[in-house]
């Protein structure tokens, strides 16, 4: 079955430096890999994925994520941080195996970005 | 274009009382899951539609919870009765069709709280 690991329950950067947001998976077959962003009493909002090609894989609001599949990582990266960006990002996976296979997600890190 | 709607937003029951989330996803998305959110973890797939007919619910506790999605649309999932350990946020998602690589797209999710 696959999983996500989020080793970081939170990060703290300063506004203006670069952020990175780690995640490792495990899955038996090609992974699919996304990235969402959940503010306060709000639902999750998708920042990006990858499925196949290019390791560097860029989505909303400046973030950027790179696959690396020899580390089975998926790190969630933004070359300057906004206050703005302080919420809990969540990573999942999914087997890119033939048939229904479930998203799973990682318990989330909270990022701060301080002023 | 619209996102996927939630009713209600919030949720307080007493236990053993029975609640009913209602969800409408994004036009002419043909996929419909139903996550549930404990506080500190990530979401976890309860039951996924594709149409009306249900692809997979092997994380549903059938014993008190129920979904349908008549007419491929719309969807309501039950709790009947409610514990204690029910209270989380219920997200509703959706995706243009069922591929393990579409992207879902979440609601603001209903916060239930059982007393």
């Amino acid at each position: 079955a696959q999983s996500v690991a989020q080793p970081e329950d939170q990060v703290n950067v300063a506004e203006g430096n670069p952020l990175t947001v780690k995640c490792t998976y495990s899955v038996s077959g090609n992974p699919y890999l996304f990235w969402y962003v959940q503010y306060p009493n709000r639902g999750l909002q998708f920042l990006l994925k990858y499925i196949t090609g290019d390791n560097l894989v860029k989505g909303s609001y400046g973030f950027e994520a790179e696959f690396n599949k020899s580390q089975t990582s998926f790190h969630l990266k933004k070359p300057s941080a906004l206050v703005s960006d302080s919420a809990l990002y969540f990573c999942a996976v999914r087997d890119g195996n033939t048939g229904f296979q479930k998203l799973v997600f990682g318990t989330g890190t909270r990022l701060l970005v301080s002023p | 274009e619209a996102g996927v709607a939630q009713s209600p937003r919030y949720k307080i029951i007493e236990k053993r009382q029975s609640v009913a989330f209602w969800c409408n996803p994004i036009s002419g998305h043909a996929t419909l899951y139903w996550y549930q959110q404990i506080l500190g973890q990530g979401p976890k797939l309860l039951i996924q539609f594709q149409n009306n007919g249900v692809v997979d619910d092997s994380q549903l506790p059938k014993d008190r919870f129920s979904a349908e999605r008549l007419k491929g649309v719309d969807s309501t999932l039950k709790i009947q009765p409610a514990k204690l350990e029910d209270s989380a946020v219920y997200l509703c998602a959706s995706s243009l069709d069922w591929g393990n690589s579409d992207t879902q797209y979440f609601g603001p999710g209903t916060r239930l709280t059982v007393l």
